[in-house]
């Protein structure tokens, strides 16, 4: 099973300011990675798939990058409504699809 | 607009089995590329995959999981489904049900229940 790791685990951003989180393989799983958002009581959404793909209306301010095992979640100019916890997820080496662990990006 | 939302106990005895209903509107769940799963996260841990199911009826499952999970379709329901059996607290958690999107590799989780919290006790 490839266990994904998230760090930091909690980020705190001012709005207007650029946050970037981290995501590692413990293996590689190419660009097989995407990235998801979970906002308390909602259902999570996903952003980012093939490491470095938009889902369909996600802002422009999400980028992703990295392949191999190393991968990074970048908002450009954080708005308001983007504070919430962010999901790593590997799909190229299944069963099992794994997740990180979470990073919880908060407001400074 | 795809929705997805769970229904079922939540609460279950011990030992007992846990079965969620997944309520998809707004898509037929007959639709290709797409599969039918179900992940958990228990309170202050992380997201676990369980697994899914095709509309066909074949099935896919987390090693961890297999020997106590099942799923199935109803097609004329446009619903799905999944049965744990022998629970224990571990199995407290909030269980999400997802559409799976098939893509070269794997699957991505493009459209998420909201989610419901189960909680296994006497």
């Amino acid at each position: 099973e490839i266990v994904m790791t998230q760090s930091p685990a909690t980020l705190s951003v001012s709005p207007g300011e650029r946050a970037t989180l981290s995501c590692r393989a413990s293996q590689s799983v190419s660009s097989n990675l995407a990235w998801y958002q979970h906002k308390p009581g909602q259902a999570p959404r996903l952003l980012i798939f093939r490491a470095s793909t938009r889902a369909t209306g996600i802002p422009v301010r999400f980028s992703g990058s990295g392949s191999g095992t190393e991968f990074t979640l970048t908002i450009s100019s954080l708005q308001s409504e983007d504070f919430a916890v962010y999901y790593c997820q590997q799909y190229d080496s299944w069963p099992p699809f794994t997740f990180g662990g979470g990073t919880r990006v908060e407001f400074k | 607009q795809l929705q997805l939302q769970e229904s079922g106990p939540r609460v279950v005895k011990p030992s007992e089995t846990l079965s969620l209903t997944c309520i998809v509107s707004g898509g037929s769940i007959s639709s290709s590329p797409y599969y039918w799963g179900w992940i958990r996260q228990p309170p202050g841990k992380g997201l676990e995959w369980i697994g899914s199911v095709y509309y066909a009826g074949s099935s896919d499952y987390n090693p961890s999981l297999m020997s106590r999970v099942t799923f199935s379709v109803d097609r004329s329901k446009n619903h799905f489904y999944m049965e744990m059996t022998s629970v224990t607290a571990a199995d407290t958690a909030v269980y999400y049900c997802v559409r799976e999107k098939k893509t070269v590799s794997g699957r991505l989780f493009d459209y998420w229940g909201q989610g419901a919290l189960v909680t296994v006790s006497s």
